[in-house]
């Protein structure tokens, strides 16, 4: 069985400061790996994925995530966060080959100060 | 494209009422999935359907039921609401192709059963 589990459900950084949000995964064989963003009172947003191919993925929003195999991680980054990346974020991975199924994290709330 | 639409956006049960979360989907997507949102737990599969006639459970699919008539809907049936069964409820839909694509959500249900 599949897990997820992202370090520290608040980070709290400065405007303009690097952001970076942990995730660690449990599963038998590489799976497909994403990242979302919720914002208040929203839906899930895609941010990226990884799926297949270079291991640094690039997504929306200035935000970028690396696959590492021998880590089983997939954190997640920015370089300088800004107010508006105020919101929670998820990690989630499926099987590949599955039925689509996604396993989620617990999420992170990330709070973005002045 | 309107996406992955919800209705209602909130809803107050008491213990013991019965009712449908409706999920819509214009994108012709074959599987669609419902997820529950709690603090702290992430968002947790309930029930999901691969295409038409199709369904199957989740990792918590006890007191909720579900089908599929067409390719468009997939509504969440709660039999008898329990107060357990307070949370956000999420609909999803992807394409079922070679390639994995982006799953789309809808805006959520916030339920409250007293």
């Amino acid at each position: 069985a599949q897990s997820v589990t992202q370090l520290g459900s608040h980070v709290s950084v400065s405007e303009g400061a690097l952001v970076l949000l942990r995730c660690n995964y449990s599963s038998s064989v590489p799976p497909y790996l994403f990242w979302y963003v919720q914002y208040p009172n929203q839906g899930l947003q895609l941010l990226l994925k990884y799926t297949t191919g270079a291991t640094l993925v690039k997504g929306i929003n200035g935000f970028e995530a690396e696959f590492k195999k021998s880590e089983t991680s997939f954190h997640l980054t920015k370089p300088s966060a800004h107010m508006s990346d105020a919101a929670e974020y998820f990690c989630a991975v499926s099987e590949k080959g599955s039925a689509r199924q996604l396993t989620f994290g617990s999420g992170t709330q990330l709070t973005v100060l002045p | 494209n309107a996406g992955v639409t919800q209705t209602p956006k909130f809803q107050v049960l008491k213990t013991g009422q019965s009712m449908t979360l409706q999920c819509a989907q214009d994108m012709n997507h074959e599987y669609m999935s419902w997820y529950r949102q709690d603090p702290g737990m992430g968002l947790r599969l309930i029930h999901y359907s691969v295409g038409a006639g199709i369904t199957d459970q989740g990792e918590v699919p006890n007191g909720y039921n579900v089908s599929r008539s067409t390719t468009e809907d997939f509504p969440l049936r709660l039999l008898s609401a329990a107060p357990s069964q307070t949370s956000v409820y999420f609909c999803a839909s992807t394409d079922t192709g070679l390639f994995y694509n982006e799953q789309f959500f809808g805006p959520g249900t916030r339920l409250t059963v007293l």
